[in-house]
């Protein structure tokens, strides 16, 4: 069973650019997360997807951060403008259903200079 | 509202010995609790779980946790620590009452396992 792909695996940007990760969770998983992981933090849930429908975006900065689920497969976090402080690891994750185990992509890893 | 709290950022032990790794939870509704491990560069890989049902449970590369309902713990354990063993470890919890599974994360704590 192929497990969950990101893409880029690196990604280093300047201050106020845009940039976009993709996520392709494993098949017939309908739930899929975005999780922020900070240096020296635990990952941080930005948004929850089931299906192609946001569950919970409370922790996700709407003013530069959004995502999208199209088809309830693949999904895309995009932010713009990005801030140092985002420099973090973009994890996606996904699971059979909310209460079933997560399986976590190996990460996004962005520098924000 | 959800917490984990993993009181050590690093422990360390000796090969050959025991292993623990601390983790306590705050939850309204009933603990779904999870342990990850991360090795440098990759995705968090799953260990164990806890849902209902025995205490103990046991997970991958003969880890264990056990659940105390009362001390509101998850500690997870080794009887024999290997080398290979040392990476970062997260506890998570999810709360069992709610149906949308959002999964909280604890700091995570480095476990360094010497020859």
């Amino acid at each position: 069973e192929a497990g969950v792909a990101q893409s880029p695996r690196y990604k280093i940007i300047e201050k106020r650019q845009s940039v976009a990760f993709w996520c392709n969770p494993i098949s017939g998983h309908a739930t899929l997360y975005w999780y922020q992981q900070i240096l020296g933090q635990g990952p941080k849930l930005l948004i929850q997807f089931q299906n192609n429908g946001v569950v919970d975006d409370s922790q996700l900065p709407k003013d530069r951060f959004s995502a999208e689920r199209l088809k309830g497969v693949d999904s895309t976090l995009k932010i713009q403008p990005a801030k140092l402080e985002d420099s973090a690891v973009y994890l996606c994750a996904s699971s059979l259903d909310p209460g079933a185990g997560l399986f976590f992509g190996s990460g996004t890893q962005l520098s924000v200079l | 509202a959800q917490s984990v709290a993993q009181p050590e950022d690093q422990v360390n032990v000796a090969e050959g010995n025991p292993l623990t790794v601390k983790c306590t939870y705050s939850v309204s509704g009933n603990p779904y609790l999870f342990w990850y491990v991360q090795y440098p560069n990759r995705g968090l890989q799953f260990l164990l779980k806890y849902i209902t049902g025995d205490n103990l449970v046991k997970g991958s590369y003969g880890f264990e946790a056990e659940f105390n309902k009362s001390q509101t713990s998850f500690h997870l354990k080794k009887p024999s620590a290997l080398v290979s063993d040392s990476a970062l470890y997260f506890c998570a919890v999810r709360d069992g009452s709610s149906n949308t599974g959002k999964l909280i994360f604890g700091q995570g704590t480095t476990l360094q396992v010497k020859p």
